[in-house]
């Protein structure tokens, strides 16, 4: 069974940077798939940060791509998310999750979720 | 950005009534198209993808349609635990969400 677990701090100050990584098991990253983060502000409805494939490419959400940065540690089986110069808009939670290839080799449908963290940006 | 809306924003309905929920894409997406349900305090769960496929263990009365810029999702046959928000999101472009659908008891 794939299970995906996010981890990384609750409460991040103000212009800095949100760190988090998602840790996979019962699937090795490796062996295909891509690996998003999606984060879902209180409230309000989901927004896709970014994708990253088992070989190590990455996109991203063109109105996040300044401040984002996602990599991958196959050796740990676990990919990462950070987030800089951080503000309230990005409080959320956020969510980790494995993604079909879509038929042009874009990142798909996300078949399997983390459960999702809370961050909080404050000071 | 390929800009996903759905209708209504709400349905109400009675446990064992159909419910048809809407998505609209601002551009075709052809069949790149998938569907969640998200319960309170829960991850989004995959329904459909290929704007029609069953995503593994979906029950029979969850069902997807269309292509290209118009898509439906139907629950034939409501049960007491379909009672959710759901979105719809493509990906054939970077991926975007839908803003929900909150189907609740009528």
């Amino acid at each position: 069974q794939v299970q995906l677990q996010e981890s990384g701090p609750g409460l991040v100050k103000p212009s800095e940077t949100l760190s988090l990584t998602c840790a996979v098991s019962g699937y090795s990253i490796s062996s295909g798939y891509y690996w998003g983060w999606i984060r879902q502000p209180p409230g309000k409805g989901l927004e896709w940060i970014g994708s990253i494939y088992h070989s190590g490419s990455t996109y991203y959400n063109p109105s996040l791509k300044s401040r984002v940065t996602i990599s991958v540690d196959t050796s740990k089986n676990q990919f990462s998310l950070k987030l800089s110069s951080v503000t309230a808009a990005d409080t959320a939670v956020y969510y980790c999750a494995r993604a079909h290839i879509a038929a042009a080799g874009t990142s798909g449908a996300f078949d399997i979720w983390g459960q999702g963290t809370m961050v909080t940006v404050s000071s | 950005e390929i800009v996903m809306t759905q209708s209504p924003a709400t349905l109400s309905v009675s446990p064992g009534e159909r419910a048809t929920l809407s998505c609209r894409a601002s551009q075709s997406v052809s069949s790149n198209l998938a569907w969640y349900q998200q319960k309170p305090g829960q991850a989004p769960r995959l329904l459909i993808y290929g704007a029609s496929t069953r995503a593994t263990g979906i029950p029979a009365r969850f069902s997807g349609s269309g292509s290209g810029t118009e898509f439906t999702l139907t629950i034939s046959s409501l049960q007491s635990e379909d009672f959710a928000v759901y979105y719809c999101q493509q990906y054939n472009n970077w991926p975007t969400f839908g803003p929900g659908t909150k189907v609740d008891i009528k």
